[in-house]
């Protein structure tokens, strides 16, 4: 069964910080996506990353998946309040059926 | 083009009524996903259709819960005699065809079930 775990649950960090949040996962996949969560919203689409090696960044958040350590990453540079949200990964493992398996989830707080 | 749309954003049920969860996919999506987000937590996958077909419903509860995605109309997601532990928020997912690559879901706003 496809475990994915994200670390740390909770994060609060002082804006104008830099900080990273992983998402680790037990099989081997090369689908990985990041959202973002708002308080009583939907899902945001933040990164889909599909290879080895991907990196794509926008505005102040950057991800990056190595498939053989099984491990992506979300870097937040020069935090801001406007990111407090909750960060979810969540990786698929099958062509033809893509069905998500998600992480816990990170609660981040921004503090002015 | 309209994004994926759900309806209702709230319901509210006792306990041993019927919840209907409606979800319209996206213009040329034929893939749709429902997940189940218990307070606090993360997203648990539930069923996989397409049109007129269940392709995975691993992540179904065995009794009282039934999805369809007919050819006309929306996807709909049926919880049969709800119980306090249905109390959720479930959101759908639509993505088009499949190909070699992956497509990305695209989320809806969900509907917040409350059973009373």
């Amino acid at each position: 069964e496809l475990k994915v775990e994200q670390n740390p649950l909770f994060l609060s960090m002082q804006e104008g910080k830099n900080y990273t949040i992983y998402c680790n996962y037990s099989t081997t996949s090369d689908r990985l996506y990041w959202y973002r969560q708002d308080p009583g919203k939907s899902l945001e689409s933040l990164f889909v990353l599909l290879s080895n090696g991907a990196v794509k960044q926008e505005g102040r958040l950057m991800a990056s998946l190595d498939t053989k350590a099984r491990l992506s990453t979300l870097h937040i540079t020069a935090a801001v309040h406007d990111l407090s949200a909750t960060y979810f990964c969540a990786v698929a493992t099958n062509f033809g059926n893509e069905k998500l398996t998600f992480g816990t989830g990170t609660r981040l707080t921004i503090i002015p | 083009n309209a994004g994926v749309m759900q309806n209702p954003r709230h319901l509210v049920r006792r306990r041993g009524q019927e919840a209907r969860l409606r979800c319209s996919p996206m213009k040329g999506h034929s893939h749709v996903y429902w997940y189940r987000q218990l307070p606090e937590e993360g997203l648990k996958f539930m069923v996989y259709l397409q049109k007129e077909n269940i392709i995975d419903e691993s992540g179904m509860p065995k009794e009282r819960f039934s999805a369809e995605f007919p050819k006309e109309g929306p996807s709909i997601l049926r919880i049969q005699q709800v119980v306090r532990g249905d109390s959720a928020a479930y959101f759908c997912a639509s993505s088009p065809r499949v190909r070699q690559t992956s497509y990305e879901q695209y989320f809806g706003p969900g509907t917040r079930l409350t059973v009373t």
